[in-house]
């Protein structure tokens, strides 16, 4: 079956601690990856996305993600988080052949000051 | 650039009663559209999409409805509101370029209470 799993519901970082959020998947086909950020209230809004070529993806502010197809992961990143980070993250998987998103339950993020 | 508008934005309705939500894309044609539900606290849930005028499949039995009157209008209805349908709705779109999956954008959605 295909799925997208996001083990952590909560994380809670200090402001200026590095980051990683999980993301696994299983899906049948060569996957396209992707992950959305989304304030409290406001719709979702595209961190990065990986389709192919290098497996290490640079995103918007700040953010990376590595594309692990041996694991089945595409990690979320950041090196330092800002107070402004604090969000609900994403992790979503479609094919080329697939108009539909699998999509992760969400990891909200929660930095301490 | 394109943009995607909904509204309203926030939306308080009694229980029974009808439901109209819009969604608009500018600036592309022949855009695929969604709609997605987000439970408070959950996840998306995919409820429609339209890759065309008319064109309409629905991922999930419930008392919604979806149509496409124009290239870019993407509407969201109800005949009769239940209290589970409270949530928030979230539209997206991608463009149509023949090689399949593409990048979602989503519009700022709209909060509905149901009560």
């Amino acid at each position: 079956a295909q799925s997208v799993t996001q083990p952590d519901i909560h994380i809670t970082v200090s402001e200026g601690a590095s980051l990683e959020l999980r993301c696994n998947y299983s899906y049948g086909a060569t996957p396209y990856l992707f992950w959305y950020v989304q304030s409290p209230g406001q719709g979702l809004q595209l961190l990065l996305k990986y389709f192919s070529g290098d497996t290490l993806v640079q995103g918007i502010k700040g953010f990376e993600a590595e594309f692990k197809r041996s694991q089945s992961s595409f990690n979320l990143r950041k090196p330092s988080v800002h107070w402004s980070d604090a969000a609900e993250y994403f992790c979503a998987v479609g094919a080329r052949s697939n108009y539909q998103l699998i999509w992760g339950a969400g990891t909200k993020l929660i930095i301490k000051p | 650039s394109q943009t995607i508008h909904q509204w309203p934005a926030t939306l308080v309705q009694p229980v029974g009663s009808p439901l109209s939500l819009e969604c608009t894309v500018e600036g592309t044609s022949n855009p695929n559209l969604y709609w997605y539900r987000q439970a408070a606290g959950r996840g998306l849930q995919l409820l429609f999409y339209s890759v065309g005028i008319g064109q309409i499949s629905s991922e999930v039995p419930q008392n919604l409805s979806a149509s496409r009157p124009q290239d870019r209008q993407f509407i969201l209805s109800s005949k009769k509101l239940l209290l589970s349908d409270s949530g928030f709705y979230l539209c997206a779109w991608t463009k149509e370029t023949g090689r399949g999956q593409e990048t979602q954008y989503f519009g700022p959605g709209t909060r509905l209470l149901v009560l």
